[in-house]
């Protein structure tokens, strides 16, 4: 099955201790987002990767890292998590930027962050 | 730069009534213009798009959307509300240029019986 996963799908930790959430796809997609999601400010961009080795800033990408070593994986790293990163997170992947702005997009399940 | 907008974070409507959700939006060359809907506890999935073929774009579940150019404006409607629908919609926009996505705040439906 096609598909988007993400690890841990809810997970509490504290102030300052590394964490990292897992993303990986089955679909071979060259493209692949971090989103958080909160209350009233729909999706916001954190990282994103066009494809392997290739990374860069979204909109809100202060106090995360990303990393893009293999095709099918892109972890999400907090190093020093704070309270303002709580939030719920979305991993996207989708098929390629030839076709410019057009592609679907397919989320993960979602993993919901509290930080203490 | 592109913008979304979702009029009401919240819609209510009644079981077999109409549902419109309504997204403007604002680019300077020609949009994509997406509705992805989250049901709870769920990612978010597409429900159609628009690429500049037919202005009228059907999706899943019975939701359709009009672009309508010169209100700049995608809204969405189903013509008979099912408590399934309850979830939360969101409208987005991209270009050829700008391949990111930009994203409305969401419209949270809810369905009376």
């Amino acid at each position: 099955e096609a598909q988007v996963t993400q690890n841990p799908r809810y997970l509490i930790t504290v102030t300052g201790k590394k964490l990292t959430v897992t993303c990986s796809q089955n679909m071979n997609h060259e493209y692949m987002s971090w989103y958080r999601q909160d209350p009233g400010l729909g999706l916001r961009q954190i990282y994103y990767s066009m494809n392997v080795e290739v990374t860069d800033k979204g909109d809100v990408p202060e106090g995360y890292k990303v990393s893009r070593k293999e095709k099918r994986n892109f972890p999400l790293i907090l190093e020093s998590p704070s309270p303002n990163q709580t939030s719920l997170y979305f991993c996207a992947s989708s098929p390629g930027v030839l076709a410019g702005g057009r592609e679907t997009q397919y989320f993960g399940p979602g993993t919901r962050l509290l930080v203490l | 730069a592109q913008s979304v907008t979702q009029l009401g974070s919240h819609v209510s409507v009644s079981e077999g009534a109409l549902v419109l959700l309504r997204c403007n939006y604002s680019s300077s060359v020609p949009p994509y213009l997406f509705w992805y809907v989250q049901y709870p506890n769920q990612g978010l999935q597409l429900l159609l798009k628009y690429t500049s073929a037919a202005t009228l774009v059907k999706g899943i579940n019975g939701f359709e959307a009009e672009f309508k150019k010169s209100e700049t404006s995608f809204h969405l409607t189903k013509p008979s509300a099912h408590m399934s629908d309850a979830a939360e919609y969101f409208c987005a926009v991209s270009t050829n240029s700008n391949y990111q996505l930009i994203w409305g705040a969401g419209t949270k439906l809810i369905i009376k019986p």
